[in-house]
């Protein structure tokens, strides 16, 4: 089955820095890779995806990349702010399987 | 409101005392999963079910039941609770095809 990998575990940045944390996956025929967000107490929440199509998507100050020749994929937040502080996961699946493998969860802190 | 409803939110039961931990979803999903999640092990599925009647094992199943008698609920029971089941969990749902999920609030269980 698929494997994902993902590092760092922790991450402490200071507020304006950028933050990148970094997934690999064993399975090429994976094919959709979300990352989402998981605030203290509270469920994990979507924030971007990609699809095996597309090598780079953006949305606002968070982009997603993803090299499927190397089979990693990863997470870039510009300008972080105080409130990016959580836990990030990443995921891989098969799209239309329904199935998401989630990485460990990276703790991103940014400081003020 | 879309949401996946989860009901109890925080639970603490003794050993062998049999527990259902109720899952609900309003947005005629297909697809519900349940995941466990520990510190430093990140989000592991236990089960999963692509439609009514039709449920499977995910990848840390031992200890748990689960049924999909209607498209909406998806309960997640343990008949003798111990405590390596002492965990977060999570109960997701996702249209049949997308691999998006939607994540309920989480049901913090100890068992004692």
């Amino acid at each position: 089955g698929e494997n994902v990998e993902q590092h760092p575990s922790t991450l402490s940045v200071q507020e304006g820095d950028s933050a990148v944390i970094k997934c690999t996956y064993s399975d090429s025929a994976s094919n959709y890779f979300p990352w989402y967000k998981q605030e203290l107490g509270k469920g994990p929440q979507l924030i971007i995806d990609i699809r095996s199509n597309v090598g780079e998507k953006k949305d606002q100050r968070i982009a997603v990349t993803l090299n499927k020749t190397a089979k990693h994929f990863s997470l870039h937040i510009t300008e972080t702010q105080p409130e990016d502080s959580a836990v990030y996961f990443c995921a891989a699946s098969i799209r239309g399987y329904s199935t998401l493998t989630f990485g460990k969860g990276t703790m991103l802190l940014v400081s003020p | 409101e879309a949401q996946v409803t989860q009901n109890p939110r925080y639970l603490i039961t003794v050993t062998g005392k049999k527990l259902t931990v109720t899952c609900s979803q309003n947005m005629n999903h297909e697809y519900m999963s349940w995941y466990r999640q520990d510190p430093g092990l990140g989000l592991r599925q236990i089960y999963y079910s692509m439609n009514v009647e039709v449920t499977d094992k995910g990848d840390v199943p031992e200890g748990y039941k689960v049924s999909r008698k209607e498209k909406r609920n998806f309960p997640l029971i343990l008949e003798s609770p111990s405590p390596n089941q002492t965990s977060l969990y999570f109960c997701a749902s996702s249209k049949a095809g997308e691999a998006e999920a939607f994540f309920g609030q989480g049901t913090r269980l100890t068992v004692v």
